[in-house]
């Protein structure tokens, strides 16, 4: 079963960097597949920020590609986020998780998740 | 871009109802489709993929239905566990795009 956990600061200034790290256990981030960072304001609905495979290659929220670095470090298991130039608006809770395309090459859904961890972004 | 919506926006029901949410894309999906469900400060939970397919585990009286533009997720008879948020998520192409949520509440 895979198990997954965000961490990072809970508070960022605005126009800083934002950084998360995803840890991955139960299951090798090498054996392939895909991985996700979710976000949700707090009271609204989900945003799908971006997806890496474990070779590197990165997908991308095109409303927020300019902004967003998404990076793999297979040695640690951890896949880790990047969001620049934060504002108030970018202030949610921040899912991890594993995106399964359920027979298909190519990933469709989340299946497994992270437990969330919230970002606020205030001075 | 692909946008999805739902309706109703929220509804009430009491323990045994049927509830039928449904989902609707901007442009035709074929069935890359899925629900979740989310308790507040949980994660959510994917309960169906490709439109109309249970996940391992999930009880069955969540069933999901449609093609195209149009899916439904009906709960056939609620229980108390099930009130919680409801999305469905579309995820082609390396895109992925939820729609707003439906909130079954007493």
């Amino acid at each position: 079963q895979v198990q997954l956990r965000e961490s990072g600061p809970g508070l960022v200034k605005p126009s800083e960097t934002l950084s998360l790290t995803c840890s991955v256990s139960g299951y090798s981030i090498n054996s392939g597949y895909y991985w996700a960072w979710i976000r949700q304001p707090p009271g609204k609905g989900l945003e799908w920020i971006g997806t890496i495979y474990h070779s590197g290659n990165t997908y991308y929220n095109p409303s927020l590609k300019s902004r967003v670095t998404i990076s793999v470090d297979t040695s640690k298991s951890q896949f880790s986020l990047k969001l620049s130039s934060v504002t108030a608006a970018d202030t949610a809770e921040f899912f991890c998780a594993h995106a399964e395309g359920f027979g298909d090459l190519f990933p469709h859904y989340f299946d497994f998740w992270g437990q969330g961890i919230l970002v606020t972004v205030s001075s | 871009d692909i946008q999805m919506t739902q309706s109703p926006s929220s509804v009430s029901a009491s323990v045994g109802d049927r509830v039928t949410i449904t989902c609707r894309a901007s442009q035709g999906i074929a069935r890359w489709l899925g629900w979740y469900q989310q308790k507040p400060g949980k994660a959510p939970k994917l309960l169906i993929y490709a439109a109309s397919r249970l996940v391992s585990g999930v009880p069955s009286r969540f069933s999901g239905s449609g093609s195209g533009t149009d899916f439904t997720l009906t709960i056939s008879s609620l229980q108390p566990e099930d009130f919680a948020t409801y999305y469905c998520q579309h995820g082609n192409n390396f895109l992925f795009t939820f729609g707003p949520g439906t909130k079954v509440d007493i």
